[in-house]
Order: structure tokens, then sequence, then C-alpha cells
């Protein structure tokens, strides 16, 4: 196994525009977590995933966030009309249940 | 909710020395863990260190170990004869154990610690 795996590494794109992140957990993973990084900043929690469902979400996750992970597998990330404060790395991890997360290279979204 | 605060924006060390990173958290849980990851220029993520709340014997990984003061809610990493590849963000995280618990399955991070070492 590779590792987690996201897809696109760097996305830049234009306010009011729609993005979609793709991630890719270690296969025999159940769990799956976002992150949203700033520069020179901690990762904060966005949500996670337990197999399909979809078991937390924070506070930062606004109306215009939305992510999925059909069958239990990949997860998107979806930002509706972008804005300039989305500009971030975003980071996916996935564990087996409570073991340690494993982290993926991370999305980088510049907004212009 | 639980903060987790590194106070230490930058640390510098000589190759082959010892450095101390710092990190305080709140928590009202009795039940959780430690961690410190490593996150290299342009690099993922990895585990350095990890620690339960419960066990009271300090968490080693060869030249890591943690200093874990569960009173007074603080968790620094020693790193023993510096390496240039040590040299990295270094973040300490919080995670319940409590299921159910506000923060459990997540990590809550602290703002990072920028540790150079110098040949």
């Amino acid at each position: 196994d590779t590792g987690v795996s996201q897809d696109p590494r760097h996305k830049i794109t234009k306010r009011g525009q729609n993005v979609t992140f793709r991630c890719d957990p270690i296969s025999e993973h159940n769990r799956l977590y976002w992150y949203r990084q700033t520069l020179g900043q901690g990762p904060e929690f966005l949500t996670y995933f337990q197999n399909e469902a979809q078991l937390e979400k924070s506070r930062l996750l606004s109306d215009r966030f939305s992510a999925e992970r059909p069958k239990g597998s990949f997860s998107t990330l979806e930002i509706q009309r972008t804005e300039q404060g989305d500009s971030a790395m975003y980071l996916c991890a996935s564990s087996w249940d409570r073991g340690e997360q494993y982290f993926g290279p991370g999305t980088r979204l510049t907004v212009t | 909710a639980q903060t987790v605060t590194q106070s230490q924006p930058e640390m510098s060390v000589q190759e082959a020395e010892t450095v101390t990173l710092s990190c305080t958290y709140d928590t009202s849980e009795s039940d959780y863990y430690l961690f410190w990851y490593k996150q290299p220029p342009s690099r993922q993520m990895i585990l350095v260190i990890r620690q339960e709340a419960y066990k009271q014997q300090n968490a080693t990984e060869n030249r890591f170990s943690v200093n874990f003061q569960k009173a007074a809610k603080s968790f620094s990493l020693k790193i023993s004869d510096s390496q240039l590849g040590d040299a990295a963000m270094y973040f300490c995280a919080y995670r319940s154990a409590n299921a159910g618990g506000t923060s459990y399955g997540k990590l809550t991070f602290g703002q990072g610690t920028i540790l150079t070492v110098h040949p």
C-alpha cells in the first residue's frame, strides 16, 4: 500500500468557482478525516467518516462545504462559491478505528 | 472544548545537541491521547510519538522522548542527538479517548514549532 493519496496536489481557482478534492485512504482503513491548515498554523478538524457515515462536522464547515465518502472508500470534499478565505492546505488522514492517523500530502488551494 | 498551546513559534539546535519543545493543553477529560507530529517542508505529516494519559511512564521512541505532566497539563518533546533531518514543523496534538467525547476521533493541534537544526 502506498499510503494516503490526495488529488490534485495544487489547485488555483477564481473566487466564486467550485472546486472538488479527492482523498484515497489506506485501503483497510475505515476512518477518514479532513483537516484544513492555513500557513504557519496547525491543522483544524473539518469532518470525519467512519466507513460511509459522516459522524462529525466542525462548525468551520460552512454550508458551502460538503464532503462525501460513497461506499466507504475514497472521499471527496467540495467547496462551492470559493472565497479568498478558503485558501489553505486541505489535509486528509485515515485510520483503522482509534489507531494512528496517517496523513496524505495535502491539496493546496489558492483562491484568486 | 479542548485546546492545545505551543508557546515557542521557533526553536533552533546544533546538530548532535538536545532540544525540548513545549506544549500545554486544556481539557476536562481524564482519558485522552497526546501526540507529537512532524511536518517537514513540503512533505506530509508523520507521527513522532504518542502518549496515553492513563500511563504514568513517559513514552520514548529512539531519540525522541516526552515529559508528560498530567496534573500540569504539560507535554514536552525532547529530541536527543539532533540530526539535520529533524528540521521540520512540530505539532502537538490531543485526541479524546472517550466514546462520545466532544473531540472523539479528531485531533486538536497546537500552532506548531519550527525547528531549525544547524550543522
